[in-house]
């Protein structure tokens, strides 16, 4: 138990939809990132948050979006949906130059 | 540029045999390794990690890796498999000295341990 929580663990949504998905990190983390994890695929790097700013961003589009609040808990936006955002959304939340704990996910489906 | 290889996208052992699973790493910059572990419909596990020191580190459930500079490898090793050990393995590498850790992935071992 990581004491990283992410909601909700399942969701399915239409292409061309958006959808948001979130993440309580743990107490006392200031960062938290993002990583999509395709079936059978490593994670991905989508981006970090630090103290409620971008902190790097991997090669996704614009329309995968975030953010972070003051609680350090954050979000993740997925505008104009398409089948290949089908995957497992996995939040990392730190506290400064330590390694990340990882929540048990987000698997969304894009029909 | 930083990248991560993990060599045998799926291997199988008996139970009570060594397990060796294979990481290869590119990096500009000294690295950062770490071995995680996913279990079905679970998220990722910290095994062990190597920043700075003793290039032979210990991890969790009797697990251990060992930085070999010379070779850019970091394999994980295990004097004896469990069938608990069934699962899939990451492999990854980040930065040293970027303050926070943004993990480069390999694509997985998937560990099949046999009766």
């Amino acid at each position: 138990e990581t004491g990283v929580t992410q909601s909700p663990t399942h969701l399915i949504k239409t292409r061309g939809q958006q959808v948001t998905l979130r993440c309580s990190s743990q107490s006392g983390h200031n960062t938290v990132s993002w990583y999509q994890q395709a079936l059978g695929q490593g994670p991905q790097f989508i981006f970090q948050y630090y103290r409620e700013e971008e902190n790097g961003r991997g090669n996704f589009p614009p329309r995968f979006s975030g953010l972070q609040f003051p609680n350090y808990s954050s979000e993740l936006n997925v505008n104009a949906l398409e089948l290949d955002d089908s995957a497992l959304y996995l939040c990392a939340s730190s506290p400064a130059n330590t390694e990340a704990f990882f929540g048990q996910g987000t698997r969304l489906t894009v029909v | 540029a930083q990248s991560v290889t993990q060599l045998g996208s799926h291997v199988s052992v008996s139970e009570g045999a060594l397990v060796l699973l294979r990481c290869n790493y590119s990096s500009s910059v000294p690295p950062y390794l770490f071995w995680y572990v996913q279990y079905p419909n679970q998220g990722l596990q910290l095994l062990l990690k190597y920043t700075t020191g003793a290039t032979l580190v210990k991890g969790i459930n009797g697990f251990e890796a060992e930085f070999k500079k010379s070779e850019t490898s970091f394999h994980l090793t295990k004097p004896s498999a469990h069938m608990s050990d069934a699962a899939e393995y990451f492999c990854a590498v980040s930065r040293a000295n970027s303050g926070t850790y943004k993990y480069i992935f390999g694509t997985g071992t998937r560990l099949k341990v046999l009766a």
